[in-house]
């Protein structure tokens, strides 16, 4: 089966830098997706990596070594609005890889 | 766009009746997803169609669920009957098939008393 691995709770100050690290095993992987979610919310999707290397989209870059089975998100200049939850999602499957499983998801909180 | 639409919102039932959650995907998008998303179990995925038709519905609990996609503007998800254990927010997410990105409606919160 899939399995992933993120930590359940990281925090980090105003105006610094994280990373949210992701593990993961699954067979048939076309690529790691990354959502945020704000409490009471719906996931929001940030990006994603089909390929090894670096995605960078504004603030929010994002990571992935396919022989590692292991990719991160990185938030630089974090902002009081970044605290949410986020999540790791692998895409796999047949047919095209259309599905999504997500990781149990990380919460990031912002403090001053 | 008016992105992916759910209704009802918030459904409160007693244990035993019948609920069904329906689903209105963006335009144009060929992949919907039915998600179930508890403190204890997390975001799982339920069932998902690629062009109306059910592709992996490996992650429905149990039989009392069912999904249905009788057109590419609509969907439902029912259960019947219900129990107080399917109370969870339920997340309907659309995509272009083959995409890494998923648009996920704002979710129904079911509470099943």
């Amino acid at each position: 089966g899939q399995s992933l691995e993120q930590p359940s709770e990281v925090t980090a100050v105003e105006g610094a830098i994280v990373q949210i690290n992701c593990t993961y095993q699954t067979s048939g992987f076309y690529g790691l997706s990354w959502y945020q979610q704000h409490d009471g919310g719906a996931p929001t999707f940030l990006s994603y990596n089909a390929l090894d290397g670096l995605e960078e989209t504004g603030r929010f870059s994002s990571f992935l070594s396919r022989s590692d089975s292991y990719g991160y998100l990185l938030l630089q200049e974090l902002q009081m609005k970044d605290s949410a939850s986020y999540f790791c999602a692998v895409r796999e499957g047949t047919g095209g890889g259309n599905k999504l499983t997500f990781g149990t998801g990380t919460q990031l909180k912002v403090e001053l | 766009d008016a992105g992916v639409i759910q209704s009802p919102r918030h459904e409160v039932t007693e244990m035993g009746q019948e609920v069904t959650l329906r689903c209105k995907p963006i335009s144009g998008h060929n992949s919907l997803f039915w998600y179930r998303q508890t403190m204890m179990r997390g975001l799982e995925l339920l069932i998902y169609f690629n062009n109306n038709v059910p592709i992996d519905d490996s992650g429905m609990p149990e039989d009392r669920f069912s999904a249905k996609m009788p057109n590419a503007s609509f969907s439902t998800l029912k259960i019947q009957p219900s129990e107080p254990r399917d109370s969870a927010v339920y997340f309907c997410a659309s995509s272009f098939q083959g995409r890494g990105e998923q648009f996920f409606g704002p979710g129904t919160r079911l509470t099943v008393l």
